[in-house]
């Protein structure tokens, strides 16, 4: 079945440090990927969708200059928090559709910690 | 706008019973999923449901959609303690996911 991997799957980082997260779509292409946050006991909410070799779209609220988003390749993609501070401590969950196909296939998360 | 509710947030039921959670859209829609998450982990896809009248079953669970009400109901027969988790719909708009806020299930032994 279709695997998406992140890197890190933890990561504790000082205030103003920034964070890279990366996403990849093992064995299939992805021409879109998505980047949530989760909050504790909360539903996921999408924070902007990656497509292959164009800029993201960022929903409503979501600082584009802080959460930086490249999908360089059809199996990559990465989000880097910049100049993180405690509040951007979350869950951050990437999911991927393949190409071709409506179904998302989801990583298993990165949780981020900012002290 | 499309919105997605579930109900009820919170379950707490014995093990041999049977419930259901209920998962309402407002817009027309033709995808619905049904994921599980345990605390700290990912999403884990449980069923993908296409069409109106859709009707899938893998274990203890089974998921239907009827398209026409804009409802989805996940349905639990004979609940053990291994399927507490909490348990999330999400509707399909323009491939992107509106997902409903989830349903804690806790199955007590």
């Amino acid at each position: 079945g279709a695997v998406v991997s992140q890197h890190p799957s933890w990561v504790i980082c000082k205030s103003g440090t920034s964070v890279k997260i990366e996403c990849r779509s093992l064995d299939f292409q992805a021409t879109t990927m998505f980047w949530y946050r989760q909050f504790p006991k909360q539903s996921l909410m999408l924070m902007a969708t990656s497509n292959e070799g164009s800029k993201a779209t960022y929903e409503q609220g979501v600082e584009k200059d802080k959460f930086l988003i490249n999908h360089a390749s059809l199996t990559l993609s990465t989000l880097t928090v910049t100049s993180a501070h405690p509040e951007d401590s979350s869950f951050y969950i990437c999911s991927a559709r393949d190409t071709g196909a409506a179904h998302q296939y989801f990583g298993p998360g990165t949780r981020l910690t900012v002290t | 706008e499309l919105k997605v509710e579930q109900n009820p947030l919170f379950l707490s039921m014995q093990e041999g019973k049977n419930y259901t959670i209920y998962c309402n859209y407002s817009t027309t829609s033709d995808r619905l999923y049904w994921y599980r998450q345990d605390p700290g982990k990912s999403l884990e896809s449980l069923f993908v449901l296409l069409s109106n009248g859709a009707v899938k079953q893998e274990g203890r669970l089974m998921a239907s959609l009827d398209t026409k009400a804009r409802l989805s109901t996940l349905h639990i027969t004979a609940a053990v303690h291994d399927l507490s988790a909490t348990y999330f719909c999400a509707v399909d708009s323009n491939y992107q996911l509106i997902w409903g806020a989830g349903t804690k299930l806790i199955i007590k032994p």
